[in-house]
């Protein structure tokens, strides 16, 4: 199956710093990324929708200014936390599909996923 | 309403026998329908998809799709420890091709 790296799988931070995450498809191209968040006993929300070589569309909620997404290659998407806080602290996965899928039914290949722990 | 509902467990079974997690979903126009495994601290790995109603089955893992009544099952066969994870229901809305998951449903498999 197609393999998405994550990195780095394990970060700790102190309050008000900021923390960059990438994620990268090996083995295909993904035009479409996807954040997700993760807290403890909880299922995956979707953050935003990251779209090569435009704007990420964020989901209701997530701040734009404070998680930054830039995908700049069909290989590369970051999420950067700015400024981060405590409450920020989760399980942040990445996901992507293969570009040329069918729209609408493609399978998502998922990330290892990166813990933040912000102190 | 939430977009895609599961119980949340967990689902305690035997050994050997046969593990049904349901799930529905309300966006009535969902196009595409997967079961993912999710253990402990790791990100979730794709078990199961279907799109079309009926039975899919795939080794021990069968899922089943009835749009009409909106709800997606995985049944796990001959559940073996292993098995013991969470097991997330995710539905691509027909709007858009992003994945919308539920809540989960921990099955816990007893030797």
């Amino acid at each position: 199956g197609a393999v998405v790296s994550q990195h780095p799988s394990r970060v700790i931070c102190k309050s008000g710093t900021s923390v960059k995450i990438e994620c990268r498809s090996l083995d295909f191209q993904a035009t479409t990324m996807f954040w997700y968040r993760q807290f403890p006993k909880q299922s995956l929300m979707l953050m935003a929708t990251s779209n090569e070589g435009s704007k990420a569309t964020y989901e209701q909620g997530v701040e734009k200014d404070k998680f930054l997404i830039n995908h700049a290659s069909l290989t590369l998407s970051t999420l950067t936390v700015t400024s981060a806080h405590p409450e920020d602290s989760s399980f942040y996965i990445c996901s992507a599909r293969r570009t040329g899928g069918p729209l609408n039914t493609g399978e998502l290949f998922f990330g290892e996923g990166s813990r933040l722990t912000v102190l | 309403q939430k977009e895609v509902e599961q119980n949340s467990g967990p689902l305690s079974v035997p050994e050997g026998a046969i593990a049904s997690l349901n799930c529905t979903y309300s966006d009535r126009g969902s196009q595409s329908f997967f079961w993912y495994r999710q253990y402990s601290g790791k990100s979730p790995e794709l078990i199961m998809s279907i799109y079309s109603n009926g039975d899919k089955e795939d080794g021990r893992f069968t899922a089943q799709l009835n749009k009409a009544s909106q709800y997606v099952s995985l049944l796990i066969r001959d559940s073996q420890p292993s098995d013991s994870a969470t097991y997330l229901c995710a539905v691509t809305q027909a709007a858009g091709n992003k994945l919308t998951f539920g809540g989960g449903t921990r099955v816990l498999v007893k030797p």
